[in-house]
């Protein structure tokens, strides 16, 4: 069975720029994680969807959103992007909300701002 | 706040020499305890989880962890280490708030293994 698949796997923009990543889960999961991992650090929560519902909110600004399809794909999206959120982007998903439910993790993309 | 540390930021040790990873966590009540290792580039892959019950867990990879409530620690161990366990390694706890369960993350340990 395919892992969680993330795309594109690397970009690059430039300040004032927006962006928009995506994400598939694990076939038969519901709910999507969206982490930031900037470089040395461990990832941070952004958010989390189930049943195309936002659940919860990290403490990013409101330049971050994010949706959530019927097939349970998912895009993050970044406004007006600044030198800062250059990092690695996680996906994650798993099967339902609760924590005896693991998250599974994509290979990421990697957001380069020049 | 809930937290999770891991104490070393960079360990090496020699290949086939037994490891030890720390993790220790402050939070309320009995969380949900992961740990994760990253490869360079990759994502993070789940090594072993802890949710109740025998406090020694077993994960993939030849790898077992320790929860220790009376310590807020949950160590990871291996016995011998091999060259392709060099990664950086995440201890993760499980909170809930808002209505969402998120995961917080340490800021991880970077293992080398010398041949």
């Amino acid at each position: 069975d395919a892992g969680v698949t993330q795309s594109p796997t690397h970009l690059i923009k430039t300040r004032g720029q927006q962006v928009t990543l995506r994400c598939s889960p694990i076939s038969g999961h519901k709910s999507v994680s969206w982490y930031q991992q900037v470089l040395g650090q461990g990832p941070q929560f952004i958010f989390q969807y189930y049943e195309k519902e936002e659940r919860g909110r990290g403490n990013f600004p409101d330049r971050f959103s994010a949706r959530q399809f019927p097939n349970y794909s998912s895009e993050l999206n970044v406004n007006a992007l600044l030198l800062g959120d250059s990092a690695l982007y996680l996906c994650a998903s798993s099967s339902g909300l609760y924590s005896n439910q693991p998250q599974h993790f994509g290979d990421g993309t990697r957001l380069s701002i020049l | 706040a809930q937290s999770v540390t891991q104490p070393d930021i960079h360990i090496t040790v020699s290949e086939g020499a037994s490891l030890e990873l720390r993790c220790n966590y402050s939070y309320g009540a009995t969380p949900y305890l992961f740990w994760y290792v990253q490869s360079p580039g990759q994502g993070l892959q789940l090594l072993l989880k802890y949710f109740s019950g025998d406090t020694l867990v077993q994960g993939i990879k030849g790898f077992e962890a320790e929860f220790k409530r009376s310590q807020s620690s949950f160590n990871l161990r291996k016995p011998s280490v091999h060259w392709s366990d060099a990664a950086e390694y995440f201890c993760a706890v499980d909170r809930y708030e808002s209505g969402t369960y998120k995961y917080i993350f340490g800021t991880g340990t970077r293992l080398k293994v010398l041949a």
